[in-house]
């Protein structure tokens, strides 16, 4: 059974500062992994996807790595705000039905 | 393209009534996915569906709860005789395959009173 960890479960830095989020998964067996953000109360936004077969995905200030073989996932912020402040989730696209399973969370707060 | 649309936004039941939450996915898109997130709680995987098919429901309760994508028209996840414990935000996604990105929806807030 696929399960997904995210470490720190929560993350306080001040502005301008680069961070790591690690997010971890037990069977590699995966299609692809995603990066969302949530807001409070808010629905998940998509940052970045990962396909098995790539190593790592850009977009703007943010950076996520995939190494499948040892089931680790990073997401590193650069330079960041306090509009960055959120929520975020990992999940993978994996199982015998493919369905998308989720971490735990990691609650960033960046402090002005 | 509009995203994937959700409604309502919020929903208040009393307690024994039914729910009915209704997701449009992104034109084009044939597969589906419900989660649950309960307060200060991760996103719970319920159901996985695709046109007129239920793929995966081990995420399901196994009463109460129904859902289902049919040929034409939105997903519909229904929920009878709601109890307080059912309170929670509802999402959905959708996506072209069940390879490919999954866009949510803003989630369907249940309040049962």
């Amino acid at each position: 059974k696929q399960e997904v960890t995210q470490i720190p479960a929560a993350l306080s830095v001040p502005e301008g500062e680069n961070l790591v989020l690690n997010c971890s998964f037990t069977d590699s067996a995966i299609y692809n992994l995603q990066w969302f953000r949530q807001d409070p109360g808010k629905g998940l936004t998509s940052l970045l996807l990962i396909q098995s077969s790539q190593r790592e995905q850009t977009s703007g200030r943010l950076n996520a790595s995939l190494d499948k073989s040892s089931g680790r996932s990073t997401l590193y912020i650069a330079a960041s705000q306090p509009g960055d402040s959120a929520t975020y989730l990992c999940a993978v696209h994996g199982g015998a039905t493919n369905k998308l399973i989720f971490g735990t969370g990691t609650l960033l707060a960046v402090q002005p | 393209n509009a995203g994937v649309m959700q409604n309502p936004r919020h929903l208040v039941r009393r307690r024994g009534q039914e729910a009915r939450l209704r997701c449009s996915p992104m034109k084009g898109h044939s597969h589906v996915y419900w989660y649950r997130q309960l307060p200060e709680e991760g996103l719970k995987f319920m159901v996985y569906l695709q046109k007129e098919n239920i793929i995966d429901e081990s995420g399901m309760p196994k009463e109460r709860f129904s859902a289902e994508f049919p040929k034409e028209g939105p997903s519909i996840l229904r929920i009878q005789q709601v109890v307080r414990g059912d309170s929670a935000a509802y999402f959905c996604a959708s996506s072209l395959s069940d390879t490919r990105e999954a866009f949510f929806g803003q989630g369907t807030r249940l309040t049962v009173v």
